[in-house]
């Protein structure tokens, strides 16, 4: 089955630096990419996805790219604020019958000092 | 506003009761998923269903059962809760044809 590995599992950065979190996945069949923000007591929240038709995608401050050859993708903070705190999942998911299956990451844990 | 609706948020049960965690959505998707996820750890797939009476198990093993009689109503049930069954138990829904997952605000539950 498919293995998606997360680095780094604890991020710190400064305001107003730029977050970068990586992940490799097993599955070359894999061709939909989501990462999900999720607050403290929250629920995950979808912030931005790539197909694997797709080198990058950007939006306002949130990037992702992707390295089909290489199987790994990278999500882009820039310009970081206190409310980016929270922890990012990086998926990959691939197609059974009939439909989707997301394999998660382990998670990393973002955080924004003032 | 169409939202997914998870309940109870919060559970603390006895050794080998058996509970029924619900999952409702008004998203008009067909597909759904149970997550199952440790505080700040991955989320773990552990039932998916892609319309009515169809269910699937996931990727992680687990106790628990689901059934899908209604598009809009995914539970989840545990004959005889133990400990090892406590975590955050996460519902999610999809649109056939499309790859995106939105999830609920999930059910915490604690076996004593």
């Amino acid at each position: 089955g498919e293995n998606v590995e997360q680095h780094p599992s604890t991020l710190s950065v400064q305001e107003g630096d730029s977050a970068v979190i990586k992940c490799t996945y097993s599955d070359s069949a894999s061709n939909y990419f989501p990462w999900y923000k999720q607050e403290l007591g929250k629920r995950p929240q979808l912030i931005i996805d790539i197909r694997s038709n797709v080198g990058e995608k950007k939006d306002q401050r949130i990037a992702v790219t992707l390295n089909k050859t290489a199987k790994h993708f990278s999500l882009h903070i820039t310009e970081t604020q206190p409310e980016d705190s929270a922890v990012y999942f990086c998926a990959a998911s691939r197609n059974n019958n009939a439909g989707n299956m997301l394999t998660f990451g382990g998670g990393t844990r973002l955080m924004v000092k003032p | 506003e169409a939202d997914i609706y998870q309940t109870p948020r919060y559970l603390v049960i006895g050794t080998g009761k058996k509970i029924t965690l619900e999952c409702s959505q008004t998203m008009g998707h067909d597909k759904m998923y149970w997550y199952q996820q440790d505080p700040g750890m991955e989320l773990h797939l552990i039932h998916y269903s892609y319309g009515v009476n169809s269910t699937e198990k996931g990727d992680l093993s687990s106790e628990s059962t689901v059934s899908r009689i209604r598009t809009e109503h995914f539970p989840l049930t545990l004959e005889s809760a133990r400990p090892s069954h406590t975590s955050q138990y996460l519902c999610a829904t999809g649109n056939l044809g499309q790859t995106e997952q939105y999830f609920g605000p999930g059910t915490r539950l604690t076996v004593t």
